[in-house]
């Protein structure tokens, strides 16, 4: 079985500072890996997805991820933070390979502080 | 370019009452079609996912069930709804020969905008 552990449920952080958001996985095999942002009240959005080739993955809104595979970590990252990436941001894996299903983790929000 | 649509986009629904929601895709076919719920602090927990019309895969045992009449066309029914049933519900699409290096589906998903359900 996979899943996905965010260790952050909410992630305070100032305007224009560097924020990280942390996610964890548990498979027996190799996965594929993404982050969504949710903005309020709407879907999930792509932000970015490993799967395979650089471990570093630029996504959009200038944030960008590590795969890290003896951690089995993808952790988010953003250099400097604007107000409008306030949100909630999931973690996702799947197995790939045709394997249908993707689990999500719990979600992390990010409110910036101006 | 493909689109998802989901509807009704708010619903107030008395405990017991039916439930129907309703997500089409556009622009593309055969899709892997997916019912995610989300509830607070908890994330998104797969209902039922689709690999074609007619084939319904449950996730979790509920009081809900899932429909796939078309290829496009995924439902969410409910037959008594539950307190339990509030939440906001998601439908999801992914290409399901999408190719990736390795040839298999990418596993991407692409969400509708929710339909946020409310039992009273």
């Amino acid at each position: 079985a996979q899943s996905v552990t965010q260790l952050d449920s909410q992630v305070p952080v100032f305007e224009e500072a560097p924020v990280e958001l942390r996610c964890n996985y548990s498979s027996s095999v190799s996965v594929y890996l993404f982050w969504y942002v949710q903005y309020p009240n709407q879907g999930l959005q792509l932000l970015l997805k490993y799967l395979s080739g650089s471990t570093l993955v630029k996504g959009i809104n200038g944030f960008e991820a590590e795969f890290n595979k003896s951690q089995t970590s993808f952790h988010l990252r953003k250099p400097s933070v604007h107000i409008s990436d306030t949100a909630e941001y999931f973690c996702a894996v799947t197995r790939g390979r045709g394997y249908q299903k993707v689990t999500f983790g719990t979600g992390t929000k990010l409110q910036v502080i101006p | 370019s493909q689109t998802i649509h989901q509807w009704p986009a708010t619903l107030v629904q008395p405990v017991g009452s039916p439930l129907s929601l309703e997500c089409t895709v556009e622009g593309t076919s055969n899709p892997n079609l997916y019912w995610y719920r989300q509830a607070a602090g908890r994330g998104l927990q797969l209902l039922f996912y689709s690999v074609g019309i007619g084939q319904i895969s449950s996730e979790v045992p509920q009081n809900l069930s899932a429909s796939r009449p078309q290829d496009r066309q995924f439902i969410l029914s409910s037959k008594k709804l539950l307190l339990s049933d509030s939440g906001f519900y998601l439908c999801a699409w992914s290409v399901l020969r999408a190719r990736d290096l390795s040839g298999a589906n990418t596993g991407e998903l692409f969400f509708g905008e929710g339909s946020r359900l409310t039992v009273l």
